[in-house]
């Protein structure tokens, strides 16, 4: 595997449902990202961390959780959505993080009933 | 406030035809980047190009080329010859040193390109 992947690629939720998002970067970067992106609107960033701590957090509702438990792999839980989360999710990684080029997943599609 | 702007939302043009994306940024930092990604319609954001605020050199790269003006605060996208396969929404970003981790992305340009 090279770059940036994510799985799943595509996920269909019910509201009460509670599922994870995986993201993993084989780049050897320090800093990895989640965004947000729903159609008609610019991409949103939601979480940012570097060396596995948490430095960004950008206003985003409780029912999104993150996790990035080593600098290679980085998690979204997902519990009790709304359909207005339904949306492109892509995660992202850089060098270090500061201003730096970010590399991004191929997303996962997720659709909330 | 918006702090990169894509006018354009959406651009047809047929094959070989020159198509140019405009992005207009702003931003009081004096220290700062420029991006252009790609999305094609399988999702996934490729990176195209990034440039710093010191550099105002035009680059070009095979089919695509930069133009980076200081002065009217543009970071223009040119594809010259189109091809079918840049069929894509093109992406320009800004990342300023006030924010060291955000990168703040325009709404896109959808570029359409005809056979």
């Amino acid at each position: 595997e090279t770059g940036v992947t994510q799985t799943p690629r595509h996920l269909v939720m019910g509201m009460t449902n509670k599922k994870s998002l995986k993201c993993e970067q084989h780049l050897g970067h320090n800093a990895m990202y989640w965004y947000k992106q729903s159609a008609k609107k610019p991409l949103e960033l939601m979480f940012v961390y570097s060396l596995e701590e948490r430095v960004e957090n950008n206003s985003v509702p409780s029912r999104f959780s993150p996790e990035c438990p080593n600098s290679s792999h980085l998690f979204l839980h997902l519990h009790t959505l709304q359909p207005e989360d339904s949306a492109l999710y892509l995660c992202a990684s850089s060098p270090r993080g500061r201003r730096e080029t970010q590399y991004f997943g191929p997303g996962t599609r997720l659709l909330v009933l | 406030a918006q702090k990169v702007t894509q006018a354009q939302t959406e651009i047809s043009v047929v094959e070989k035809e020159d198509v140019t994306l405009d992005c207009v940024y702003e931003t009081r930092d004096t220290t700062y980047y420029l991006f252009w990604y790609k999305q094609p319609p399988s999702g996934e954001l490729v990176f195209l190009i990034r440039r710093n605020s010191f550099d105002e050199q035009n680059e070009i790269s095979g089919r695509y080329s930069w133009n980076f003006q200081k002065s009217t605060s543009s970071f223009n996208f040119t594809i010259t010859a189109s091809q079918v396969v840049d069929s894509a929404v093109y992406f320009c970003a800004l990342s300023e040193a006030s924010d060291d981790y955000k990168l703040s992305f325009g709404a896109g340009t959808t570029v359409t390109v005809r056979a």
